[in-house]
C-alpha cells in the first residue's frame, strides 16, 4: 500500500500546454515537499509546503497543499522541454526525518 | 566538490557476492542519509545519520544491510550476499542539519546478477 499516491504515472505533452499532477494521501502531513528527478541524477528539491492550503509558486510551477494536509497539486504553466523529468512527492510526518514518497509523475514535453 | 557524490555509479556483481557502496556528503553537512529506488517503487529509507548520534537503521531491510559513517565525513553503505531484489539505485542524501533541505547524489545503480 502506497501511502502517497501520484496521479498521473506517466504524461506526454506538447509545450506550451498546462498540466497539473496530483499527491494524495488518507495521511496527514507535517510537511510535504516536491521534486524533480532527472535520468542518472537524485532527486532536487522545488519546493516545500507546510501550511494547509498555502500555494507557493516558483516561476511557471505552482504549488498547493490541501487544507487537511493530506494532498498536494503540481501546476505547471506553458510546459517547456526542459520540464521533462520525474516530479515526486514527499511527505513528513511528524518531526521523523523518514521522508514517506510517492512513486512519481513521469512527464515528457515534447517539443 | 560542491555536491553530494556517489561512487561507483555503476555495479554489477554476482549474486552472493559482498558490495561497499561510498557517498561523499556536502562538506559541513552533519546529517547523511540513504535511500533504496528499485524499478517501480518509490524511494525507501534505509538509514540516518546526524552527528555524533547513534544512526537510525530502522530502514535497513534486513541484516545485510549495514552502513558506516566516520565523523561528519564519507559513509559507506554494505550490503552482504547480494540478492538480486537488492538490485536498485542506491541515494545517498546530506543535508546541515536533521530538519534542513536534503541534497542528493547522483546515485549508485546496483545490479546483482
Amino acid at each position: 500500500t502506497q501511502l502517497l499516491e501520484q496521479s498521473p504515472q506517466f504524461l506526454s505533452i506538447q509545450e506550451g500546454e498546462n498540466l497539473t499532477v496530483y499527491c494524495n494521501s488518507s495521511s496527514v502531513f507535517s510537511s510535504l515537499q516536491w521534486y524533480r528527478q532527472e535520468p542518472g541524477e537524485g532527486p532536487v528539491l522545488l519546493v516545500t509546503v507546510v501550511t494547509g492550503g498555502e500555494v507557493k509558486k516558483l516561476k511557471r510551477l505552482t504549488f498547493q497543499f490541501g487544507d487537511a494536509r493530506k494532498d498536494s497539486s503540481l501546476h505547471i504553466t506553458a510546459a517547456q522541454p526542459g520540464d521533462t523529468g520525474l516530479y515526486l512527492c514527499a511527505g513528513e510526518r511528524g518531526n521523523n526525518r523518514k521522508l514517506i514518497w510517492g512513486l512519481g509523475t513521469s512527464l515528457a514535453v515534447n517539443p | 566538490g560542491a555536491g553530494v557524490s556517489q561512487s561507483p555509479s555503476n555495479k554489477v556483481t554476482e549474486k552472493g557476492k559482498d558490495v561497499e557502496l561510498r557517498c561523499d556528503p556536502i562538506s559541513g553537512h552533519t546529517a547523511l542519509y540513504w535511500y533504496r529506488q528499485r524499478l517501480g517503487q518509490g524511494l525507501e529509507f534505509l538509514i540516518y545519520f546526524q552527528g555524533n548520534s547513534a544512526p537510525d537503521k530502522s530502514g535497513l531491510p534486513s541484516d545485510r544491510f549495514s552502513a558506516e559513517r566516520t565523523g561528519e565525513s564519507v559513509s559507506t553503505l554494505t550490503i552482504q550476499r547480494t540478492q538480486q531484489e537488492d538490485s536498485a539505485v542506491y541515494l545517498c542524501a546530506s543535508s546541515l542539519g536533521g530538519t534542513d533541505t536534503q541534497y542528493f547524489g547522483p546515485g549508485t545503480r546496483l545490479t546483482v546478477l
